[in-house]
């Protein structure tokens, strides 16, 4: 079975800084997704970026930027000019390219913005 | 569109009783997909359909737990009887299709549950 690893219970950041949210994964699958989700006090889920394990370009949206290690198995979340409206929880999630088509989630990160 | 709509928001009920969640996914989404969230276990998927056709229910915890989904716009999780331990946010996500990996699961609001 898949699983899903955040090293990082919590971590902070001055706004306007760069943080990274650490993400490990284990499969034994060669083809799979990974998605970073944030989960701010409202509850909402909200995908905030998205990965294929093929593709060897790293994605980015925005001020979000992933770092993707195939080999180490490593899927990192980097926030450039943090913001205030950052402050939430990071879920890492995992979804196989075939067959079960459930997100497996990490713990998540509480990441807090420092005015 | 509205988004995935859930009901309750909160629900406190007592041990022992029948609880009902339901929800709406997005218009035209075929796969539906219901989570748990608790601080011990995280987020895990219950259950999930596609095409009102339930395909892995391997995450349902125990019998208490049942869903149905009878037709596209509507799925209910009942638990019964209830009990503390199941005191949690029950997630609904829709996803337009399953395969590729811009078919992004919407998530609803939640609804906070908690069993006294």
């Amino acid at each position: 079975a898949q699983t899903v690893t955040q090293s990082q219970p919590e971590m902070s950041v001055q706004e306007a800084e760069t943080v990274t949210l650490s993400c490990t994964y284990d499969t034994s699958e060669s083809d799979y997704y990974l998605f970073w989700y944030k989960q701010p006090p409202s509850r909402q889920m909200i995908l905030v970026i998205r990965q294929e394990a093929y593709k060897q370009q790293n994605a980015t949206e925005n001020r979000f930027s992933v770092n993707f290690q195939k080999a180490a198995k490593s899927f990192s979340l980097k926030i450039s000019d943090s913001q205030l409206g950052d402050a939430a929880m990071y879920f890492c999630a995992y979804r196989s390219a075939m067959g079960a088509q459930k997100l497996v989630f990490g713990q998540g990160t509480r990441l807090t913005i420092n005015p | 569109d509205a988004g995935v709509i859930q009901s309750p928001r909160h629900e406190v009920t007592e041990m022992g009783q029948e609880v009902t969640l339901r929800c709406k996914p997005i218009s035209g989404h075929d796969y539906l997909f219901w989570y748990r969230q608790t601080m011990m276990r995280g987020l895990e998927l219950l259950i999930y359909f596609n095409n009102n056709v339930p395909i892995d229910d391997s995450g349902m915890p125990e019998d208490r737990f049942s869903a149905k989904m009878p037709n596209a716009s509507f799925s209910t999780l009942k638990i019964q009887p209830s009990e503390p331990r199941d005191s949690a946010v029950y997630f609904c996500a829709s996803s337009l299709r399953a395969r590729a990996y811009t078919d992004t699961q919407y998530f609803g609001p939640g609804t906070r549950l908690t069993v006294l």
